[in-house]
């Protein structure tokens, strides 16, 4: 089971930092990723960690912006979010694996000004 | 990789097959040598549901009606008779190129 939080409504230019509680599977042993889902479009990429955190991707819109990591120990990802656009504006799915097996409930992130 | 799926709107009659195509604009084998093509389903409100992995594999709990198929650049997710509960969007997503893309989606409604 995957379920996110720290989705909210933020101004241009803010901060959010989304979290991603595991549970159900070995944590560990599995690549995590994000996917956003803006309003009425298909999903994107947004982030890709593998299992010990030595190995990340962003997609080219946020490196720089976001920065994903894992606490294997406590079987939790987070994805930090920096200088928000309008167009980050999307329902963000935490996802297992790099062939996304199962994916959260998402959490809504809104930037307007 | 550009990944495009046709068509984009599919009414299909309860209990006709239904068959979506989904195209990379470069081969989609990793370098490992597996073929990292997987279709998901959405349906309204709900998050994606991966439904085939790497090309034809069914996941846990997918009925038998649906099914994958393809390589190299061109794969096809068929349903050989729809039911109610198939209506939603489809999605292909390919994993052997960063970043990972997924197709527009085919909307499938019952006609």
């Amino acid at each position: 089971q995957l379920v996110e939080s720290g989705g909210d409504l933020v101004q241009t230019g803010g901060s959010l930092r989304l979290s991603c509680a595991a549970s159900g599977f070995i944590f560990s042993g599995f690549r995590m990723g994000w996917v956003r889902q803006a309003p009425g479009k298909g999903p994107e990429w947004v982030a890709f960690i593998n299992e010990d955190g030595s190995e990340i991707y962003y997609v080219e819109s946020v490196r720089g912006r976001f920065t994903i990591s894992r606490d294997n120990a406590h079987t939790s990802l987070s994805l930090q979010m920096n200088s928000l656009r309008a167009e980050d504006t999307a329902v963000y799915y935490c996802a297992k694996g790099d062939w996304l097996d199962n994916w959260g409930q998402g959490a809504l992130v809104t930037v307007s000004s | 990789v550009v990944m495009t799926q046709s068509p984009l709107s599919l009414p299909v009659t309860l209990g006709q097959p239904a068959s979506i195509s989904c195209g990379s604009s470069q081969s989609v084998i990793h370098s490992d040598g597996d073929a990292r093509l997987h279709w998901f389903h959405q349906r309204p409100g709900q998050s994606p549901r991966r439904l085939i992995y790497r090309v034809s594999n069914r996941d846990s709990g997918v009925p038998d009606r649906f099914s994958g198929s393809g390589s190299g650049t061109d794969f096809t997710l068929e349903i050989s008779k729809v039911e109610a509960e198939d209506v939603g969007v489809y999605y292909c997503m390919q994993s052997a190129h960063w970043p990972y893309t997924f197709g527009q989606g085919t909307k499938l409604e019952i006609k």
